[in-house]
Parts: C-alpha cells; structure tokens; sequence
C-alpha cells in the first residue's frame, strides 16, 4: 500500500527558532498533499493544501507567514513553523493525494513542542 | 458549514463484546463518508468508506451505512478483539475548491482481554 512518511517524529525547539517538517510519499508520486494540526482529543484541522510545483492553499486563519509549506517534488513536501511560539506545540499530520483516486494516505504525524 | 460529530469517547469494551460508534454530519450535497482508523504511533489509516446515500462500506468486519435521512454513518463491529484497540475518526469528504476532508474529534477504544 502506499506509504507516507514524516520526519522526524518529536521535536522540542526553543521559542523564536524555525523548525521543519518533512513528508515523504515513499511509493507514489503525490500530486496533492495536506497538512493538518491536531490538538488534544480533537480532530485533524486542516491548515493547508499544497500541488507540486505551486503555492499552497491556505485555510482561513492560519499565518501563511507563520506557516512555510513547500511542495517541490512530486514525493517531498515540507512545513516549516517559523519563529515558534509555544502556542505552535502540537501534532502536525500530513497526508498525501496521487494521480489516481481520491485516496488520501497519511503520515504518523510529528509531535512539536516549543520550550 | 460542514461538521462531523462523534461520540466521546474513550470507550472499553471485553473482548467479543458488540461495538457501536455513533458519527452524524452536516454538510451540503452529498459528500462522501469514511472511517480511518490510527493505531498507536502510525498514521490515519482508511477503514471503509461510503460514496452514496444507502452504501454500505466494511472491511475487517467493521461495517457503517450512509444515512442520509438521519445524516449519520455509525461504526459497527459484531465482536471486537484486543488489536481493534486503537482511535477511530469519522470524516466526510467534498468538493470545495479542491477535495476537502473534514473530520470527527475521533473515539479512542479499548478492547480488554
């Protein structure tokens, strides 16, 4: 089946640096990919949806700015969180669309914690 | 807007015992219904899915029917095992400017041996 991957998988950064997430499709080429917030015993918010080779989708009220998505390839897209806040900490799952179907297959997530 | 809601959970449950996991949506349309199940440290993964009012989608003995007069798509099981432990997400699926998944909170099971 296919299989999409993130890392890594936890990481603990210090308020005001930038870390970024990577997720790979490691056996389809993935046109579309999603990125999602999910936050303690709630659901998988989407944030953005990003195509290869385009500018990312934006759902509304989440900081483009804040939020980096890069879509360059057909196999990797990254989120980066710029200038952490401690109020960023929380559980980004990515998920990934490819050229037949409308399957979706998801990521095992990473867990951000800003200190 | 469109929403999907499910029952809180956690739910525990013996082993063999009959499981129902209530999930009801509003949406406009007709959107496409799914269950994804997440088992401890992997990823959201697809469980069984209805496109069309009175469809029926299973898979590993799990079974939900898309209800479209009373809006819901309840999860089924006959007889749960310890390894059906895991989270359980109720989604609906449409078009707005591109496919769009909206999910359930999510109801975490627990099936004791």
């Amino acid at each position: 089946g296919a299989v999409v991957s993130q890392h890594p998988s936890r990481v603990i950064c210090k308020s005001g640096t930038s870390v970024k997430i990577e997720c790979r499709s490691l056996d389809f080429q993935a046109t579309t990919m999603f990125w999602y917030r999910q936050f303690p015993k709630q659901s998988l918010m989407l944030m953005a949806t990003s195509n290869e080779g385009s500018k990312a989708t934006y759902e509304q009220g989440v900081e483009k700015d804040k939020f980096l998505i890069n879509h360059a390839s057909l196999t990797l897209s990254t989120l980066t969180v710029t200038s952490a806040h401690p109020e960023d900490s929380s559980f980004y799952i990515c998920s990934a669309r490819g050229t037949s179907g409308d399957e979706q297959y998801f990521g095992p997530g990473t867990r951000l914690t800003v200190t | 807007g469109n929403s999907v809601t499910q029952m809180e959970g956690p739910v525990t449950l013996s082993e063999e015992a009959f499981l129902t996991i209530n999930c009801t949506y509003t949406a406009t349309g007709y959107p496409s219904l799914f269950w994804y199940v997440q088992y401890p440290g992997e990823g959201l993964q697809l469980l069984l899915k209805a496109t069309k009012a009175d469809d029926k989608g299973s898979n590993k003995g799990f079974e939900a029917t898309y209800r479209k007069e009373t809006t819901s798509f309840h999860l089924e099981k006959g007889s749960v095992q310890v390894s059906d432990s895991a989270v359980y997400f109720c989604a609906l699926r449409r078009w707005s400017g591109g496919f769009k998944t909206i999910f359930g909170a999510g109801t975490r099971l627990f099936v004791k041996a």
